[in-house]
C-alpha cells in the first residue's frame, strides 16, 4: 500500500524552528516528486513547495510566503523527505501536509510536479508563544 | 502568481441534483488543472488531473473539462458521501488552490 505520514508536528514559540518529516512507503521514492501543502485553522489549502527527483537535480521552489525561511529536503535511500521550517511566524500555524507527484515538463519548459495523488494524514504545527 | 476564483464558495443540493462548481484562472494554464475533495478533518484527495481525466477509483458521476482559463467539475448526480469541500489547483506554475466550494446537501 502507497502510504506517506507526516511527523514532527508540535507547539513552537514564534521565531524558533521546527523540522517536519514525511515518512513514505509503497513505492519507488525516488521516481516521485514530493510536495509540502498547509492549511490555517479553517482555511483552504495553501502550497508551501516542492522537491523534484534526482534526475531534474533535487532541486526546490518554495511559495513567496515562506521563501528563505522553509527549506525541502529528500532522502532517497530512506525513502523520506523533510521540511525545514525556521523563524515561524504565527501566520505559520496549520495542518502541514506532504504528498508525492510526478515529474512533468510544462510546455514552456518548466519541470513541475503534477497531480498529487496520495496524500499523508497531516501534522499540525502551532506557532505561538 | 495565478489566481484561481471558484464559484459558488457554497452550495447545498438535494440527492440526485447535478451540480457544477467552476474555477475560473487568471491566465492560459491549458490543462494544467487538478480538482481535489476534501472532507471535515481529513487530508485532500484527488478526484481528477489534467482537467479531465478521472483518477482511477473515483465514481463516475464525477467529471471535469475546460482548457485554457475556464474550467467546471460536474457531479452528475449529488449524492450524500459527495458532502466535502472541493478545490481547484493549478500546477503549472507555482501551485495555486482556488478558495473552495463547499457542498452541502438539502
Amino acid at each position: 500500500e502507497v502510504q506517506l505520514m507526516e511527523s514532527g508536528g508540535g507547539l513552537v514559540q514564534p521565531g524558533r524552528s521546527l523540522r517536519l518529516s514525511c515518512a513514505t512507503s509503497g513505492f519507488t521514492f525516488g521516481d516521485y516528486a514530493v510536495s509540502w501543502f498547509r492549511q490555517a485553522p479553517g482555511k483552504g489549502l495553501e502550497w508551501v513547495g516542492f522537491i523534484r527527483t534526482k534526475p531534474y537535480g533535487g532541486t526546490t521552489e518554495y511559495a513567496a510566503s515562506v521563501k528563505g525561511r522553509f527549506i525541502i529536503s529528500r532522502d532517497d535511500n530512506r525513502s523520506i523527505a523533510s521540511l525545514h521550517m525556521s523563524s515561524l511566524k504565527s501566520e505559520d500555524t496549520a495542518v502541514y501536509y506532504c504528498a508525492r507527484g510526478r515529474i512533468r515538463i510544462t510546455l514552456a519548459g518548466a519541470v513541475v510536479a503534477d497531480a498529487s495523488d496520495i496524500w499523508g494524514q497531516g501534522t499540525v504545527v502551532t506557532v505561538s508563544s | 502568481d495565478i489566481q484561481m476564483t471558484q464559484s459558488p464558495s457554497s452550495l447545498s443540493a438535494s440527492v440526485g441534483d447535478r451540480v457544477i462548481i467552476t474555477c475560473q484562472a487568471s491566465q492560459d494554464i491549458g490543462d494544467y488543472l487538478n480538482w481535489y475533495q476534501q472532507k471535515p478533518g481529513k487530508a485532500p484527495k484527488l478526484l481528477i488531473n489534467d482537467a479531465s481525466n478521472l483518477e482511477t477509483g473515483v465514481p463516475s458521476r464525477f467529471s471535469g473539462s475546460g482548457y485554457g482559463t475556464y474550467f467546471t467539475l460536474t457531479i452528475s448526480s449529488l449524492q450524500a458521501e459527495d458532502t466535502a469541500t472541493y478545490y481547484c489547483q493549478q500546477y503549472g506554475n507555482r501551485p495555486t488552490f482556488g478558495q473552495g466550494t463547499k457542498v452541502e446537501i438539502k
